[in-house]
């Protein structure tokens, strides 16, 4: 178990359907990172959040969505999915950013969109 | 072209042999590298952290960063099947913002 919890683990899901991806952070951390893994594109930065605000975007779509809360755990809202958007979802967190020892990433969310 | 290269592989050795995973990078900024291991249907572990050039080893790995080539290299010693997995390299420039990842490399070690 590395620290940093995401749920579900699985998600089906339709077409032009809405869904939210959780993350927890590991205790201690206060930036959250979300990445997406498809087989032809590798992991692609989403977005970085740290101890409330957004601090740095990378390839994040217009239908997507993030944030954190005050207790530092974040979520990921995808909407109008269309059946590209299906991957891996991964959320990460460090302290405050890469130079400290790196992530430590979740498990993932795989999204299947039909 | 990618900021970062890495060969995806698939890279076949038997157990016991030596190992090793380059990446390219094309960005000079870069002060941060990192390898990554990916089992099948995993989230990445940190294996290992490089700030800046030079070498760093930990038990059977060894991670080398030539800035002035714009070069990391992992090996792995005595590669045993539990090595098998997806290698991923990954830089970054400073404390905030993303790290940017290789596309990974796939080893198989075979018994």
């Amino acid at each position: 178990d590395s620290g940093v919890t995401q749920t579900p683990k699985h998600l089906i899901t339709a077409t032009g359907q809405r869904v939210t991806l959780r993350c927890s952070p590991r205790s201690g951390d206060l930036s959250v990172y979300w990445y997406q893994q498809s087989l032809d594109q590798g992991l692609q930065f989403l977005i970085q959040y740290y101890n409330g605000e957004e601090r740095a975007k990378g390839n994040i779509l217009e239908r997507f969505s993030a944030q954190q809360f005050p207790d530092l755990h974040s979520e990921l809202n995808l909407s109008s999915l269309e059946l590209g958007d299906s991957a891996l979802y991964f959320c990460a967190s460090s302290v405050v950013g890469p130079a400290d020892y790196g992530y430590t990433f979740g498990s993932g969310t795989r999204l299947t969109v039909v | 072209q990618k900021e970062v290269e890495q060969d995806p592989g698939p890279l076949s050795v038997p157990e016991g042999a030596i190992v090793s995973l380059n990446c390219t990078y094309s960005n000079s900024a870069f002060q941060y590298f990192m390898w990554y291991r990916q089992y099948s249907r995993k989230g990445p572990e940190l294996l290992m952290y490089t700030y800046s050039s030079g070498n760093k080893e930990d038990g059977r790995f060894t991670a080398q960063v030539d800035k002035s080539s714009k070069y990391i290299s992992l090996f792995i010693r005595d590669s045993q099947p539990s090595d098998s997995a997806t290698y991923l390299c990954a830089m970054s420039s400073g404390n905030t913002g993303k790290l940017i990842f290789g596309q990974g490399t796939t080893l198989q070690v075979k018994p």
